[in-house]
């Protein structure tokens, strides 16, 4: 039960932005909200997270709504090599040891 | 900066045969260790984690067994494959890579193995 849920496939064109969504209705308020990426034949990677406020990196934005039941990972400008699978993960709090539950994640298709 | 190796990269093996991985860490003490595996065009499974040497925490019962003989070295076995443990299997090491109190997991390059 990856207890989150996000749209199977989404397409964007090139230099476009790029706004991925994901439900988490039943989230604890002491549930972080991670994203992770999978490059094709790659393992996942981090690309950022938030518990209540909106977050900036250098890879991504993620804005977590009022009542945190769901999120947006914002890519500003996709591009070739932002095609993957992006996973939407709730973790219990921030300490060592909480496994990452990984559901079927979105695949974002970039064209050119 | 923490890297993770995973042997083989690839690996095909007739069914019933034994089976071992091997994942090792550089750049880290005593993390946390888990393995991963991802059946072709599905998501990611957990496995096993491990918090310390000897420590093992099995997610799902199977046909497969994790090993932490070191601290930095994580091992996955089998004693007989089977058809469906097919798969992409994947190390991960957490840690805080970012000096902020993030506690984030960083996964290996990954063993893709092929059961016939």
């Amino acid at each position: 039960d990856a207890k989150t849920t996000q749209p199977n496939s989404m397409e964007s064109n090139e230099e476009e932005p790029v706004h991925l969504p994901c439900n988490h209705s039943t989230i604890s308020g002491t549930d972080y909200i991670h994203w992770y990426r999978q490059l094709p034949s790659q393992g996942p990677e981090y690309v950022i997270h938030g518990l209540t406020s909106n977050v900036n990196n250098r890879m991504a934005s993620l804005a977590i709504a009022e009542d945190r039941k769901s999120s947006t990972l914002i890519l500003h400008r996709a591009t070739l090599r932002d095609a993957a699978v992006y996973y939407c993960i709730r973790k219990p709090n921030n300490n060592a040891g909480n496994m990452l539950t990984f559901g079927g994640g979105t695949r974002l298709m970039v064209k050119p | 900066s923490q890297t993770i190796h995973q042997w083989p990269a690839t690996l095909v093996q007739p069914v019933g045969s034994p089976l071992s991985l091997e994942c090792t860490v550089e750049g880290t003490s005593n993390p946390n260790l888990y393995w991963y595996r991802q059946a072709a065009g599905r998501g990611l499974q957990l496995l096993f984690y491990s918090v310390g040497i000897g420590q093992i925490s099995s997610e799902v019962p199977q046909n497969l067994s994790a090993s932490r003989p070191q601290d930095r070295q994580f091992i996955l076995s089998s004693k007989k494959l089977l058809l469906s443990d097919s798969g992409f299997y994947l190390c991960a090491l957490e840690g805080d890579w970012w000096d902020s109190g993030i506690q984030t997991q960083y996964f290996g390059p990954g063993t893709r193995l092929l059961v016939l």
